[in-house]
């Protein structure tokens, strides 16, 4: 079975911190993605790697970057939190290619105060 | 870009069939996914669609209409483990596999 792995489930950072989120799979799979989930907006695509040390951003880059030196492991990364990035945040990974789909890590809810 | 647009909230009955409607505008085109959210859980994959037409896998069907831009995902002999979150995908036709997501559809499903 596929598995994607993130590093929390549950964190809770101050307004400033810089904040790691780390993603983790175990089947070779060439794309990795970051997601967020907010009510009422559903999925966005923050950043997206297909290969080691590439990335290309997505949909909502502003405030985040990422890092993926190794092909297992895709980390995102806020330099300096905000209250507007708290958010349910997803990794997902997939072969690549368009018809294949994507698995999703189980997310890290993440709280800014 | 993208505009993807699928109802917010259904409600059906156990052992019923239930249609839930996406439609979409896009410049490129690569095909439409559907995944299946629980709550607190993370989305998993149900079906993948390129081609016009119907794909049955058990209980879940879904169609296309490319020339329509619009799909639907069909699920029949509902059960109450089906109440979940139902979420439309369109990836776009960059050379990279990027998915673009609808707001998703809240399915209850009551006895």
């Amino acid at each position: 079975d596929v598995k994607v792995t993130q590093s929390s489930r549950y964190l809770v950072k101050r307004t400033g911190e810089k904040v790691f989120l780390e993603c983790v799979q175990d089947m070779d799979h060439e794309n990795m993605f970051w997601y967020r989930q907010d009510p009422g907006l559903g999925l966005r695509l923050i950043y997206f790697s297909y290969d080691v040390k590439m990335k290309e951003k997505g949909d909502i880059p502003e405030g985040y970057s990422v890092s993926r030196e190794k092909k297992e492991r895709f980390s995102l990364i806020l330099e300096s939190a905000s209250t507007n990035q708290t958010s349910m945040y997803l990794c997902a990974s997939s072969w690549a290619g368009s018809s294949y789909e994507q698995y999703f890590g189980p997310g890290t809810r993440l709280t800014v105060t | 870009g993208q505009n993807i647009d699928q109802p917010t909230e259904m409600t059906a009955t156990e052992g019923a069939i239930v249609q839930i409607n996406c439609t979409y505008q896009t410049s490129g085109f690569n095909g439409l996914f559907w995944y299946q959210q629980h709550a607190g859980e993370a989305p998993t994959f149900l079906s993948y669609n390129v081609l016009d037409g119907l794909e049955e896998k058990g209980r879940f069907s879904s169609f296309l209409s490319r020339s329509k831009g619009y799909s639907y995902l069909l699920l029949k002999e509902l059960q109450m483990k089906d109440s979940a979150s139902y979420l439309c995908a369109v990836s776009e036709n960059t050379g990279f596999q990027k998915l673009v997501f609808g707001t998703g559809t809240r399915l209850l499903v009551s006895p």
